[in-house]
């Protein structure tokens, strides 16, 4: 069975544009969470998706981040436009249930914004 | 919110020393641990997990400890071997609640 899959594993932009970020999780996985990590801190929260819908958004840092889950089945986030800040790996994790539980993660994706 | 510190960031050891990685939380009703290991270059997998109806928890050379009233519980590796380097992050969470990491902790086994 395939694990969490993400997409691109690094991505380069400049200040100011576009990036989506894609997820496949494992299939039959309601959840999904959308993490992030700066260099040397800690993976924190953005978001969670029970099936298609959004359960708890409280960690994403502003509206140029969007995050989507059409249909239940992957999910991808867009940052639009990137800011110096962003730069980081994002991770996406899934699991059977929520909480109390162990999420699989993704290879994360590695995003540089220069 | 839940807060999770973990500590040291760093830990260089020698091959066969032990390792022990120590994190606090701030919420008394998690009730879930678990442990993660981040590989060079591969993604974050659970290597052990305990529950806060558990003091202590071993597989192999690893263990976790649990010490509820104090808030705080460690990941104790023995016998360290150079596979070992990795970052080991920690994590918390209760019931439903999406776990908490800790900031991670790089350790490096020296051969």
């Amino acid at each position: 069975e395939a694990g969490v899959t993400q997409f691109p594993s690094h991505s380069v932009i400049e200040k100011g544009q576009t990036v989506t970020l894609r997820c496949d999780p494992i299939s039959g996985h309601d959840n999904l969470y959308w993490y992030r990590r700066v260099m040397g801190k800690e993976i924190k929260f953005l978001l969670h998706f029970v099936k298609e819908s959004k359960q708890d958004e409280s960690g994403m840092p502003n509206n140029r981040f969007l995050a989507e889950r059409t249909g239940g089945t992957y999910s991808t986030l867009k940052v639009q436009p990137a800011e110096l800040e962003d730069s980081g790996v994002y991770f996406c994790a899934s699991s059977q249930v929520t909480g109390g539980t162990e999420a699989f993660f993704g290879q994360g994706t590695r995003l540089t914004v220069v | 919110g839940e807060n999770v510190e973990q500590h040291p960031s760093t830990l260089s050891v020698q091959e066969g020393d032990s390792a022990v990685i120590k994190c606090t939380y701030s919420d008394s009703a998690s009730n879930y641990f678990p442990w993660y290991k981040q590989e060079l270059g591969k993604r974050p997998q659970l290597i052990i997990d305990i529950r806060s109806n558990v003091g202590e928890k071993k597989d192999q050379r690893i263990a976790v400890t649990l010490n509820k009233t104090a808030k705080h519980f460690s990941l104790h590796i023995t016998e360290t071997q150079p596979e070992d380097s990795a970052v080991y992050f920690c994590a918390a969470s209760r019931g439903s609640y999406i776990p908490t990491f800790g900031r991670g902790t790089s350790l490096i086994v020296h051969p």
